[in-house]
C-alpha cells in the first residue's frame, strides 16, 4: 500500500522557520504532481504548492509564496516544505500528498504551531 | 486567486438525496477545471470520491456522482447512509494551482 508520512512539525516562534519532510513508501516521487496542503483549526482544506514530476516546475498559492518553498529529493522519495517568516495563521496541519491515477495519496499529517 | 465556494453545511434524512455544488469566482466551472471531490471524517486523511468531473474509484460508494450543473461542479449522494456524514471539499484546478473549496459538512438526520 501507498504510504505517506509526514514529519518536522512543531512549536516555532512568529516569524521563525521550519522545515516539514513527506517520505513516501510504494509510490514514486519522480513521476507525479506532488503537493502540500494544509488545514487550520476548525477549518478547511488549502492547498499550498505543487512540485511537478520533472521535479523543476513548482507553483504557489498565494498566501505562502515567497515564504514557502517546495523540493523533492529523489533518490530519498522525500518532499520537502520549506516555511520562512511564519505567521500565527500558519498554524495547521500540514499534509503531503501524492497525485496519481486520479487519486491523491495523502499523508496522517504534520501539526504546525505558530505562536510566540 | 480564484475563490472557490461550496454550501457550508447540508442535511439529508437517512436514505434521501442532497446535492453539494462547487462555484468558482473566476465563472462557469468546467471540465476543464478537473473538479475532484473529497470527503474527510475526524482524525481521518481525506479520501478521494470523484476525479475529473465524474469518474469514480472502485472504492467509492455508487450512491456518489459528480457532475457539471449549471456553471458549477456538483456532487449528488442519492440514498445517504449515516456512514456518509463527514465533511467534503472539491477542489479545482486553474492552470498549474489547485484551489480547494471551503467544505461542506453534511448531516444525515
Amino acid at each position: 500500500d501507498v504510504q505517506m508520512v509526514e514529519s518536522g512539525g512543531g512549536l516555532v516562534q512568529p516569524g521563525g522557520s521550519l522545515r516539514l519532510s513527506c517520505v513516501g513508501s510504494e509510490f514514486s516521487f519522480s513521476s507525479h504532481n506532488m503537493h502540500w496542503v494544509r488545514q487550520a483549526p476548525g477549518e478547511g482544506l488549502v492547498w499550498l504548492s505543487r512540485i511537478a514530476g520533472n521535479g523543476y516546475d513548482t507553483k504557489y498559492a498565494d498566501s505562502v509564496k515567497g515564504r514557502f518553498t517546495i523540493s523533492r529529493d529523489d533518490a530519498r522519495n522525500t518532499l520537502s516544505l520549506q516555511m520562512n517568516s511564519l505567521r500565527v495563521e500558519d498554524t495547521a496541519v500540514y499534509y503531503c500528498a501524492g497525485e496519481s491515477g486520479g487519486n491523491f495519496h495523502w499523508g496522517q499529517g504534520t501539526l504546525v504551531t505558530v505562536s510566540s | 486567486q480564484a475563490v472557490v465556494t461550496q454550501e457550508p453545511s447540508l442535511t439529508v434524512s437517512p436514505g434521501g438525496t442532497v446535492t453539494l455544488t462547487c462555484g468558482s469566482s473566476t465563472g462557469a466551472v468546467t471540465s476543464g477545471h478537473y473538479p475532484f471531490w473529497f470527503q474527510l471524517k475526524p482524525g481521518q486523511a481525506p479520501k478521494t470520491l470523484i476525479y475529473d468531473t465524474f469518474n469514480k474509484h472502485s472504492w467509492t460508494p455508487a450512491r456518489f456522482s459528480g457532475s457539471l450543473l449549471g456553471g458549477k461542479a456538483a456532487l449528488t449522494l442519492s440514498g445517504a447512509q449515516p456512514e456518509d456524514e463527514a465533511d467534503y471539499y472539491c477542489l479545482l484546478f486553474y492552470r498549474d494551482t489547485r484551489v480547494f473549496g471551503g467544505g461542506t459538512k453534511v448531516t444525515v438526520l
